[in-house]
Parts: structure tokens; sequence; C-alpha cells
């Protein structure tokens, strides 16, 4: 079976400070994707990244960055200099290859304040 | 336009009523997802589509039933509402490549039963 953890429930940071929202996930598929979504205050859900399993490198997209680790089946999730705007609950997920379901964890919400 | 609407965008309704809430899309993607939000469960998946003639079973599907009138568009009814079906409702979309899948998410329903 698979599942998704994020132990953070909820994250108080204050404006310009990193954070980083871990994501730790459990499969028996050897190929699978990683998923990040978030989810400002208005409600909807925003496609941010999809990993796969077989490419372990790093990737940055402006502030945000994502560290995949095979090794201790992580996949986690850093904001540098955060701002008010990244206020937002974050979902981590995983789909199997070929695979038709998203498996959500339960969700981290981030505070940023000024 | 969004690619992805949901209508209606919020919905109060008393246990005992059948409800529908409409999904449709313009990104001309086969697959099509319902899921519901609970605070602190993530999302799970209520029902799915892969075609027309395609409907399949999610985690929770029990007091749901859904309908894929056309390629865009992909119906969840509630037959007989009840108070714990509460929840924030979100349609998603994808389109299988590379045998992988990501999948973007309507601006959701939010529903309350009384």
């Amino acid at each position: 079976a698979q599942k998704v953890t994020q132990a953070q429930t909820e994250i108080s940071v204050v404006e310009k400070e990193d954070v980083t929202l871990d994501c730790v996930y459990e499969t028996r598929d050897t190929t699978y994707y990683l998923f990040w979504y978030k989810q400002p205050p208005s409600g909807e859900l925003v496609f941010l990244i999809r990993r796969n399993s077989f490419d372990e490198q790093n990737e940055i997209s402006g502030r945000y960055s994502w560290n995949f680790q095979k090794s201790t089946s992580s996949f986690n999730f850093t904001i540098t200099a955060s701002q008010v705007v990244d206020s937002a609950v974050y979902f981590c997920a995983l789909s199997a290859e070929y695979g038709n379901k998203l498996v959500f964890g339960a969700g981290t919400i981030l505070r940023v304040k000024s | 336009d969004a690619d992805v609407t949901q209508t209606p965008r919020n919905r109060i309704t008393k246990t005992g009523k059948r409800i529908m809430l409409e999904c449709s899309q313009t990104k001309g993607h086969d697959r099509m997802y319902w899921y519901r939000q609970d605070p602190g469960l993530g999302l799970r998946l209520i029902y799915y589509s892969f075609d027309v003639k395609d409907i399949n079973k999610g985690e929770i599907s029990d007091g749901y039933s859904v309908s894929r009138q056309a390629q865009a568009k992909f119906s969840l009814s509630l037959e007989s509402a009840i108070p714990n079906q509460t929840a924030l409702y979100f349609c998603a979309t994808s389109d299988l490549s590379w045998g992988t899948e990501t999948q973007y998410f309507g601006p959701g329903t939010r529903l309350l039963v009384l």
C-alpha cells in the first residue's frame, strides 16, 4: 500500500525566513512519482512539481527547491526567504507508474507572518 | 477562462436531499477524478473515469455516484446527503503521458449538509 506522511501539521515563520516542509512516503513500487501541490487561502489546488523516482536530482525553481532522497523515502520542499504570499496548505502526493490514483498526505499549513 | 470549472462553488443542503456537483474541462484530457477534502485528512479519491465508458470506484465511494456525460463533463451526485458529507470537493483531470500523469484540479465546491 502507498502512504504519504507529512508530520508537520502547522508551521509558522516570519517573513524572509527559510522553511522546509517534510514529506515521507511508503511504496513497494520501484517506479513512482511524487508531487507537491499548494492550496492558498482561496482554496484551489495548484500543481507545483512532479518528480520521477529514477531521477534523484534536486530541483530549484526560484525560491522553491525540492530535495528527493530515495534512501530515506523523503521528498522535502524548501522555501527560501519566505513571503506572506507563501502562506497556504501544502500537500505532498504519490502515484505509482501507470497509476491512476494520487495518494495525498494530510497537508502542512504554512503561516508566514510579516 | 479556467481549464477546469466546478459548479456550484458553494452549496448548502439538507439531510436527505439529492444534489449534483458538476465538473467541466477544456484541457482535452481523457481522465477525470472526484476527491473530497476534510481537515487533517488530505484529499481522498471518490470516483475516477478514464474515458466516457469507464467509471471506477475510489477509496470512499459509498453514498456517491457519478456520471461521465462526455469527455469534458463529469458529475458527482449525493443521492441522499448526510452531514458527514460536508466537505470541500475537487474535480481533477489528467492525460496519461510517458507512463504517468499530472492531475490538474478545479477550484473546488464547498458543500455543507445540515
